[in-house]
């Protein structure tokens, strides 16, 4: 079964510093990969995703992700984070399934002032 | 525009209790799930409907129950409460398959107690 893997599970950063969290998914075959944003207090949102063409995509609030085949990666970036990023942030693979999202276990990043 | 709404928000149940909790969708989505987040494990799909009087089985189905009688219902049931469904459940919708936009919409979550 595919799986999908966060390593860092918590991060803490100031603001202004950048950001880069990875995730790793383990399927041989043709994905489509998300990145979802749980801002405190408020439901899951889609940041970005990619289903094809460009490798680099780019979200919403400045965020963007790149998807490297040969890694099975898709790690999220952002060049300067602010306070307001404060959230928890999961990835997620869809490997060809009408109704199926697999989610990694969320990296909770904290940005201090 | 309400989009998703779970009801209730909080709940404690005495083990070997049942409930319900509800999920509405004003969106018109074909497309309903009820997913699980536990501390360590992220998100984890218990059941899902790709239409109004279908369900089906995600990776986490025992010890529920779901019912889509309504395009904009989708019903999870716990019979017999267990205090390892003590969890936060989110439901979410998506408008058609996955593979066509992958977007789901959710709601804000309904966080569970079993004692």
């Amino acid at each position: 079964a595919q799986s999908v893997s966060q390593h860092n599970h918590h991060v803490i950063l100031s603001e202004a510093a950048s950001l880069e969290l990875g995730c790793n998914y383990s399927y041989g075959g043709t994905v489509n990969l998300f990145w979802y944003v749980q801002y405190p207090g408020q439901h899951l949102q889609l940041l970005l995703k990619y289903f094809s063409g460009d490798p680099l995509v780019k979200g919403i609030k400045g965020f963007e992700a790149e998807f490297i085949k040969s890694k099975f990666s898709f790690n999220l970036r952002k060049p300067s984070v602010q306070w307001s990023d404060t959230a928890e942030y999961f990835c997620a693979v869809n490997t060809g399934t009408a109704s199926k999202l697999t989610f990694g276990t969320g990296t909770r990043l904290q940005v201090t002032l | 525009n309400a989009g998703v709404t779970q009801t209730p928000k909080f709940r404690v149940l005495k083990t070997g209790q049942s409930m319900t909790l509800l999920c509405a969708q004003d969106m018109n989505h074909e497309y309903m799930y009820w997913y699980r987040q536990d501390p360590g494990m992220g998100l984890r799909l218990i059941h899902y409907s790709v239409g109004e009087g279908t369900t089906a089985k995600g990776e986490v189905p025992d010890g529920y129950n779901v019912s889509r009688l309504k395009k904009q219902n989708f019903l999870l049931g716990l019979e017999s409460a267990a205090p390892s469904q003590t969890s936060v459940y989110f439901c979410a919708s998506s408008p058609t398959s996955l593979l066509n936009t992958g977007e789901l919409f959710f709601g804000e979550g309904s966080r569970l107690t079993v004692l």
